[in-house]
């Protein structure tokens, strides 16, 4: 069956600190790979997604992420947080197959403190 | 380019009734999926819709149906209300290249459904 993982729920963090976001996932076959952030009151926007090709994509807002095949990871990153990047981040995985359904994380609530 | 829209963006309903909810995607997006958010399972898939056809179907009951028109708009229906279908229903269109395959999904703000 399919699943992904995020291990952190909540992280909090000073502003200017490093990020990094885990995102584990289980699927018998090819996928593509998301990174959605849902800010507080808005609903989910698109950080940054791997199709294939290079392994370290680069998202909006200074985010990156590295797909690890043999470690069934892809992780969020970012060298320097802000205050206005307190949300929620889910994590998400769909098929190569052409079926359009994601199956996300549980997510994790980051909090910046200025 | 406008985003997905979602009407109603709030509603309340009584246990046992039914509900209709409506997406309409960005233009030129003819794959329009649904999912549900809710506190204690997460986001989670319920179906998809591709030309007027549902694709994919997620693990929901039966009560949980959807259609899709000619112009991509998209409904989705909720029989018999139940006190646990109270949730962020989410609507999500996606570009659809030759031979079916899709591009990322864009999120619209959700109708916020409560059942009492």
């Amino acid at each position: 069956a399919q699943s992904v993982s995020q291990h952190n729920h909540h992280v909090i963090l000073s502003e200017a600190a490093s990020l990094e976001l885990g995102c584990n996932y289980s699927y018998g076959g090819t996928v593509n790979l998301f990174w959605y952030v849902q800010y507080p009151g808005q609903h989910l926007q698109l950080l940054l997604k791997y199709f294939s090709g290079d392994p370290l994509v680069k998202g909006i807002k200074g985010f990156e992420a590295e797909f690890i095949k043999s470690k069934f990871s892809f992780n969020l990153r970012k060298p320097s947080v802000q205050w206005s990047d307190t949300a929620e981040y889910f994590c998400a995985v769909s098929p190569q197959t052409g079926a359009n359904n994601l199956f996300f994380g549980t997510g994790t609530r980051l909090t910046v403190i200025p | 380019k406008a985003g997905v829209t979602q009407t109603p963006r709030y509603l309340i309903k009584t246990r046992g009734q039914q509900v209709t909810l409506s997406c309409s995607p960005i233009s030129g997006h003819r794959s329009v999926s649904w999912y549900q958010q809710t506190p204690g399972q997460g986001l989670q898939f319920l179906f998809e819709y591709f030309s007027e056809t549902q694709r994919n179907k997620g693990n929901f009951p039966g009560r949980f149906s959807g259609r899709q028109f000619s112009n991509s708009r998209s409904e989705m229906n909720v029989s018999t209300l139940e006190l646990g279908d109270s949730a962020l229903y989410l609507c999500a269109s996606s570009f659809v290249l030759a031979g079916g395959l899709t591009y990322e999904q864009y999120f619209g703000p959700g109708t916020r459904l409560t059942v009492t």
